[in-house]
């Protein structure tokens, strides 16, 4: 099946930094991605859609100020978590959208820490 | 999008078939089953997706019901890498977001 891989796997942050999260399709290009978020013994929360070339579509509930998608190419899409605070600790997941097969394939997951 | 309804969790010998049902009675007919597994602290692996007819994979089969009200994950012959948590999804084209329920947490035993 097609790779998506995430960058970093895991960060350790201080309280009212930045982190930025990386999601990229290697085999194919991915017009659509989505993030989610997945907290200790839940199930997956969609986050948001994101489009090449457009504003992302977020969640109700998501604060679209707080959570900085950006998805400049076919295969690249980041997320920046802004001014962390340690309730933003989760696990963040990225899928692609393959054209053609409908298909979403999941990113690794990045687990992030705020101290 | 039609929910979804799966057993919490399901135990299986090792080299026998693990078949997982899904019930999605209110599916319409233009919606696809998905199913995905997610390993513990990883993110989830697509399995398998039909729409009408059974399919299979290198991976799994799905066989779906007649009236499509339900569907059953069979994977032939577990192993112990297949603990994981199985989740049955329906999907209706061309909207591509993906709702998660809680799953079926599948123990294989040795």
């Amino acid at each position: 099946g097609a790779v998506v891989s995430q960058h970093p796997s895991w960060v350790i942050c201080k309280s009212g930094t930045s982190v930025k999260i990386e999601c990229r399709s290697l085999d194919f290009q991915a017009t659509t991605m989505f993030w989610y978020r997945q907290f200790p013994k839940q199930s997956l929360m969609l986050m948001a859609t994101s489009n090449e070339g457009s504003k992302a579509t977020y969640e109700q509930g998501v604060e679209k100020d707080k959570f900085l998608i950006n998805h400049a190419s076919l295969t690249l899409s980041t997320l920046t978590v802004t001014s962390a605070h340690p309730e933003d600790s989760s696990f963040y997941i990225c899928s692609a959208l393959e054209a053609g097969t409908d298909t979403q394939y999941f990113g690794p997951g990045t687990r992030l820490t705020v101290l | 999008d039609a929910k979804t309804t799966q057993p919490p969790s399901m135990d299986c010998a090792e080299g026998r078939a693990a078949n997982l049902p899904c019930n999605h009675s209110t599916i319409s007919g233009n919606e696809y089953v998905y199913w995905y597994r997610q390993i513990h602290s990883q993110g989830p692996q697509y399995i398998i997706h039909g729409l009408k007819n059974n399919e299979t994979n290198e991976m799994a089969s799905l066989i779906i019901t007649e009236d499509r009200k339900s569907s059953t994950l069979i994977l032939p012959h577990a192993t112990l890498r297949d603990t994981a948590v199985y989740y049955c999804i329906v999907r209706p084209p061309p909207n591509e977001k993906l709702t998660f329920g809680t799953g079926t947490r599948l123990t294989i035993i040795p």
